[in-house]
């Protein structure tokens, strides 16, 4: 059985640092590529961005490029998000989902991680 | 980037009512369009994948439909099970943007 499984809930302050996990199992980690996921309080879905664990390739959205970094460690079949500043405009549930079918970006997300609420507050 | 905008952004219907929910991008994406579901406190699930292609498990009162920039997600009865928010999704190229939404309630 396909499943992601993410990191818990983290509170954090402005201006710190973060990053928080999706570790995969039941397929090959390194043959599909990976999103994030932001969803704000009471808001919609926003893709953030994709990474190929196979090669690292990885595509951001403009609305997000240079605010955040995706990671993946194919020894661990774990994909990461990381800020380096947080903001309070941070503070939402980010998800991790697989591209449905293998080595293509151009599919839609399934599965879905549980999901990973960071709070940023002072 | 391409733009999904969905409407409405929500719908109040009687159990057994046929709705409509629309998503248009604003450039062509062929049939690269899935639709997911979020029931309130949950993950989104993938309903529908390349515009139609009903996901294993989904009911068949759900129907997709479109191409090009113009698409719609058809629930034909509404059941108290389908009470959720609706996303279409472009994943034609990055970014693969989500709709506003619609959230669906029964009346």
């Amino acid at each position: 059985e396909v499943q992601l499984l993410q990191s818990g809930a983290e509170v954090k302050k402005p201006g710190e640092s973060l990053k928080i996990s999706c570790k995969a199992s039941g397929y090959s980690f390194a043959s599909y590529w990976i999103g994030w996921v932001r969803q704000m309080p009471g808001k919609g879905l926003e893709w953030m961005g994709i990474i190929y664990p196979g090669d690292f390739d990885t595509r951001y959205s403009p609305s997000f490029e240079g605010q955040i970094t995706i990671s993946a460690d194919k020894i661990i079949s774990t994909a990461y998000l990381q800020w380096s500043s947080l903001k309070v405009s941070d503070t939402a549930m980010y998800y991790c989902a697989r591209v449905s079918e293998s080595g293509s970006s151009t599919d839609p997300l399934d599965p879905w991680g549980q999901g990973t609420r960071v709070t940023v507050s002072s | 980037d391409i733009q999904m905008t969905q409407s409405p952004s929500s719908l109040s219907a009687s159990v057994g009512d046929r709705v409509t929910i629309a998503c248009r991008a604003s450039q062509g994406i062929s049939n690269y369009l899935a639709w997911y579901q979020q029931k309130p406190g949950k993950v989104p699930k993938l309903l529908i994948s390349a515009a139609s292609t009903l996901q294993p498990g989904v009911p068949s009162r759900l129907r997709g439909s479109g191409s090009g920039t113009y698409f719609t997600l058809t629930i034909s009865g509404l059941q108290p099970e389908d009470v959720a928010t609706y996303y279409c999704q472009n994943y034609n190229s990055v970014p693969f943007t989500f709709g506003g939404g619609t959230k669906v309630e029964i009346k």
